[in-house]
C-alpha cells in the first residue's frame, strides 16, 4: 500500500535555528514524487519543495531543502534559520508514478519561539 | 491572478440538508480536486476530474457528488448521505502536463453541522 508517515505531531525551534521535520513513505512504484506543504492557520496550502525519484540531487528552494535518502524511503524537510513565520503545520506528500494525485501524510505542527 | 477561489469561506448545514461548496479556478487547469481535512490528519481525496463532464470516486466519495459542466468549474454537494460532514474542504486543480508538480489549492471551506 501506499502511504506516508510523520511521525512527528508537533516540533518546536528557536528563531534562526534549523529544524527537521521527518517524513517517510511506502510505495513499490519506481517513479513517483515528493512534495513538502505549508499549511499556516489561514488554511491555504502553500507548496514548498518537490524531489522526483530520479532526481540526483536532493532538491533545494531558498531556506528549504529536501533530504532523500531513496534506499531508506525518507523524504525529510530541512528548514533553516527559522523565522517566526515558519510557525505552521507542514505535510509531506507522495504523487505514485507521477501521476495527478497525492497521498499525503498527517502532518507536523512546527512552533517557532523567538 | 490566476488562482482558485472557494466559497463560501465559512458554511452551517443542519442535519438533513445538502449543501454545496463552490470551486472556481482561472488557470486553464484541466484536473481539478476535492479534498477533505479533518483535525490532526491529512487531506484525504474525495473526488476528482480530469476532463469536463468526466469525474473519478476518490477515497471517501461516500456521502458526496460533484459536477464538471465547465472546465472552470468543480462544485461539490456534501449530501444528508454524509454522517460526519463537518471538516475543511480544499479544492485542488493542475494542469496534467504538470503532473504533481503543479498543484494550487484554494483557500479552503470550513463546513459545519449545527
Amino acid at each position: 500500500a501506499q502511504k506516508i508517515t510523520q511521525t512527528q505531531p508537533g516540533m518546536f525551534v528557536q528563531e534562526k535555528e534549523a529544524v527537521t521535520l521527518d517524513c517517510t513513505y511506502d510505495t513499490s512504484d519506481p517513479s513517483y514524487g515528493l512534495f513538502w506543504y505549508k499549511q499556516p492557520s489561514s488554511g491555504e496550502m502553500i507548496f514548498l519543495i518537490y524531489q522526483g525519484s530520479y532526481d540526483q540531487q536532493n532538491a533545494t528552494e531558498g531556506r528549504y531543502s529536501l533530504n532523500f535518502q531513496k534506499a531508506r524511503k525518507s523524504a525529510n524537510l530541512v528548514i533553516s534559520a527559522s523565522q517566526l513565520g515558519d510557525s505552521a503545520m507542514y505535510f509531506c506528500a507522495m504523487s505514485p508514478r507521477n501521476t495527478d494525485k497525492l497521498i499525503f501524510g498527517t502532518g507536523t505542527r512546527l512552533q517557532v519561539f523567538p | 491572478d490566476g488562482g482558485i477561489t472557494q466559497s463560501p469561506k465559512y458554511l452551517f448545514r443542519k442535519e438533513g440538508q445538502n449543501v454545496t461548496l463552490s470551486c472556481e479556478q482561472n488557470l486553464n487547469h484541466d484536473a481539478m480536486y476535492w479534498y477533505r481535512q479533518d483535525p490532526g490528519q491529512g487531506l484525504r481525496l474525495i473526488y476528482y476530474s480530469q476532463i469536463v463532464n468526466d469525474f473519478q470516486k476518490g477515497d471517501i466519495a461516500e456521502g458526496y457528488s460533484v459536477s464538471r459542466e465547465k472546465k472552470e468549474s468543480f462544485p461539490l454537494t456534501v449530501t444528508s448521505a454524509q454522517k460526519n460532514p463537518t471538516a475543511f474542504y480544499l479544492c485542488a486543480s493542475i494542469s496534467l502536463r504538470a503532473g504533481g508538480k503543479g498543484y494550487t489549492f484554494g483557500s479552503g471551506t470550513r463546513l459545519t453541522v449545527v
